[in-house]
């Protein structure tokens, strides 16, 4: 089947930027989410992007999209400890049956 | 803001015994829910999409009969598993798409519900 992979840890200085990668193989993904997951909480979405953008931006998160590649990236400027948490990559072609990535741990270190 | 919750939050049972899960809206409805299992350290796997008032659609590979949905009004979905083996320990988690008034293109997702069988 169609697969998402991100990798499975990332740890950062607080105030720096944290990138998160993901790749995907489904060429007809029409739509790329970001979601975090705090402990004890559920899946927050983040950010999406349409396949036919290259890049989104908000407030401290951007969101780069190589559509050749099929990769994807979440960039958090000046991370917080509160950004600690697992960040998730997901693709969809219809906004309903979506494929997640193993998630990336985010860890942020004063 | 759209919540979704799910109880229980967590369940141990005994081998042979049937479990159910809630997934809820809670302040918006939403025709359309999502089961989905997560395994320690992988993805989320979208077992079945549960739609209000209908059958729901099973994704390949997963038992309909063993993982029974309901989703018999617009604010409540459940999964039973049922006849439950340690091999259905996992992350249980549910989401939710507004409907209606509430219309979105977005899952709202629970915490989750951590099933372990003894």
């Amino acid at each position: 089947g169609e697969d998402v992979e991100q990798s499975l840890f990332l740890s950062v200085r607080e105030g720096d930027s944290s990138v998160i990668n993901c790749t995907y193989t489904d060429s007809s993904s029409t739509y790329l989410y970001w979601y975090k997951q705090e402990p004890g909480a559920g899946l927050q979405l983040l950010t999406y992007i349409f396949s036919n953008m290259d890049m989104k931006q908000d407030q401290r998160l951007t969101v780069l999209l190589n559509k050749k590649d099929k990769h994807l990236s979440l960039r958090i400027a000046d991370t917080q400890t509160g950004d600690s948490a697992i960040y998730f990559c997901a693709e969809s072609h219809n906004n309903n049956d979506m494929r997640f990535g193993a998630g990336t741990r985010l860890t942020v270190k004063p | 803001g759209a919540v979704v919750s799910q109880h229980p939050s967590w369940v141990i049972c005994k081998s042979g015994t049937s479990v159910k899960i809630e997934c809820r809206s809670l302040d918006f409805q939403a025709t359309t829910m999502f089961w989905y299992r997560q395994f320690p350290k992988q993805s989320l796997m979208l077992m079945a999409t549960s739609n209000e008032g209908s059958k729901a659609t099973y994704e390949q590979g997963v038992e309909k009969d063993k993982f029974l949905i309901n989703h018999a009004s617009l604010t409540l979905s459940t999964l039973t598993v049922t006849s439950a083996h340690p091999e259905d320990s996992s992350f249980y988690i549910c989401s939710a798409k507004p409907s209606g008034r509430w219309g979105s293109n977005e899952q709202f997702f629970g915490p989750g519900t951590r099933l372990t069988v003894l």
